[in-house]
């Protein structure tokens, strides 16, 4: 498969759980995102990375835990959620960390905590 | 600080017809605006993007945008509206003076509906 991917597609995980989210990017950009989006609100912004180092983290509840061990793989480890967390989850990459570089996007990974 | 809005929840098109869809933003100094869309099921997929010069943008699938300034607005457009256009439409804007890494702003998205 090209572009971004995202494994597992769906995710059901009880609140005790752990559980990790995979993302791929197979375009050789150096910069990695990860979105969530919920109904009706807009993408939020969660964590940024810049050839594997963080750079942003939009204030993101310490049950989320992103690991970036390469360029082309993004982790985001998940512990102890709220059912509040379930949503959709988006990884992105762009060919570099500017702004003018428009993102592409994974298919998501929809999450449902129990 | 950055804003994009997005005034209408859901436009209906009918096939055929030209197709609008809206959005305004708030920077405090040049914008870059963007358009993607998103299938069910499906992560976004960029569409277009201005960054600077002719205000009017073409992009993928036949949309085009105008930028304008004055009206601080970036509305999406086609000429003639698809059945398969139907979709969720998100707007979003990032101002060359926000400090940070690729961090834009999104609207809250529009959903087109192309009626047959």
């Amino acid at each position: 498969e090209t572009g971004v991917t995202q494994t597992p597609r769906h995710l059901v995980m009880g609140m005790t759980n752990k559980k990790s989210l995979k993302c791929e990017q197979h375009l050789g950009h150096n910069a990695m995102y990860w979105y969530k989006q919920s109904a009706k609100k807009p993408l939020e912004l969660m964590f940024v990375y810049n050839f594997k180092e963080q750079t942003e983290n939009n204030s993101v509840p310490s049950r989320f835990s992103p690991e970036c061990p390469n360029s082309s793989h993004l982790f985001l480890h998940l512990h102890t959620l709220q059912p509040e967390d379930s949503a959709l989850y988006l990884c992105a990459s762009s060919q570099a960390p500017t702004p003018t570089y428009e993102q592409y996007f994974g298919p998501g990974t929809r999450l449902t905590v129990t | 600080a950055q804003s994009v809005a997005q005034p209408e929840d859901q436009v209906n098109v009918a096939e055929g017809n030209p197709l609008t869809v809206k959005c305004t933003y708030s920077v405090s100094g040049n914008p870059y605006l963007f358009w993607y869309v998103q299938y069910p099921n499906r992560g976004l997929q960029f569409l277009l993007k201005y960054i600077t010069g002719d205000n009017l943008v073409k992009g993928s699938y036949g949309f085009e945008a105008e930028f304008n300034k004055s009206q601080t607005s970036f509305h999406l457009k086609k000429p003639s509206a698809l059945v398969s256009d139907s979709a969720l439409y998100f707007c979003a804007v990032r101002d060359e003076n926000s400090g940070g890494y690729q961090k834009v702003t999104f609207g809250t998205g529009t959903k087109l509906q192309v009626i047959p």
